[in-house]
């Protein structure tokens, strides 16, 4: 199985600040990477497909990139409403699998 | 509008078993494969099974394999997860999601989840 390993498990940062989390693949997945965020008693949210392309509706402050192994998501000036944990997860090979997780917050 | 309604979920023992269904509108089922992740409370997400648009594509996490079987029926619009032998490490908020495309993929919509305890 493909193992995702998703940092930092948690962080704490002011409106407006970028935030960048980091998720690694135990091999090769070309592009085949999403990013969900979920909120509290709320299910995942798609905000991030193909490593970095923009589900609709999704606000332009998300991003994501990356290839192969190394995959970022950016949150360029981050928000009350993004207080959520975000997950990578990826789709190229059976099982699908996630990254533990990061933990936002406001500082 | 898509619409994703799990049932099925509760309280059972160890040993036993359950089925998950999940019923769909505002799309075509036929179009699209599907998935089911879980979430223990306070824990991460983890993938449980998916199935392509016609059934001929399954697949199951290592933890589930054997013990899980997910099947769906497109003109009734459902899709059902029978979990067998069920332990404590199953208890879990079980989603339902809608696939992006006919084969395995990704889900791109969630149901709001149904409770699953297994305890004596």
């Amino acid at each position: 199985d493909i193992q995702m390993t998703q940092s930092p498990p948690s962080l704490s940062a002011s409106v407006g600040d970028r935030v960048t989390i980091t998720c690694q693949a135990s091999q090769d997945i070309s592009d085949y990477l999403n990013w969900y965020q979920q909120k509290p008693g709320k299910p995942p949210k798609l905000l991030i497909y193909d490593a970095s392309n923009w589900e609709t509706g999704v606000p332009s402050r998300f991003s994501g990139s990356g290839s192969g192994t190394d995959f970022t998501f950016t949150i360029s000036s981050l928000q009350p409403e993004d207080v959520a944990t975000y997950y990578c997860q990826q789709y190229d090979h059976l099982p699908l699998t996630f990254g533990g997780g990061t933990k936002v917050e406001i500082k | 509008e898509v619409h994703l309604v799990e049932s099925g979920g509760g309280l059972v023992q160890p040993g036993k078993s359950l089925r998950l269904s999940c019923v769909t509108s505002g799309f075509t089922l036929e179009n699209y494969a599907m998935h089911w992740v879980r979430q223990a409370p306070g824990k991460g997400l983890e993938w449980v099974s998916g199935i392509s648009w016609n059934g001929g594509t399954t697949g199951y996490a290592d933890s589930v394999k054997g013990r899980f079987l997910i099947s769906r029926d497109n003109a009734k619009n459902i899709v059902h997860l029978q979990m067998n032998s069920l332990g404590p490490e199953d208890t879990a908020f079980y989603y339902c999601g809608k696939g992006r495309q006919l084969g395995m993929g990704f889900a791109d919509f969630w149901g709001q989840g149904i409770l699953v305890i297994v305890s004596s």
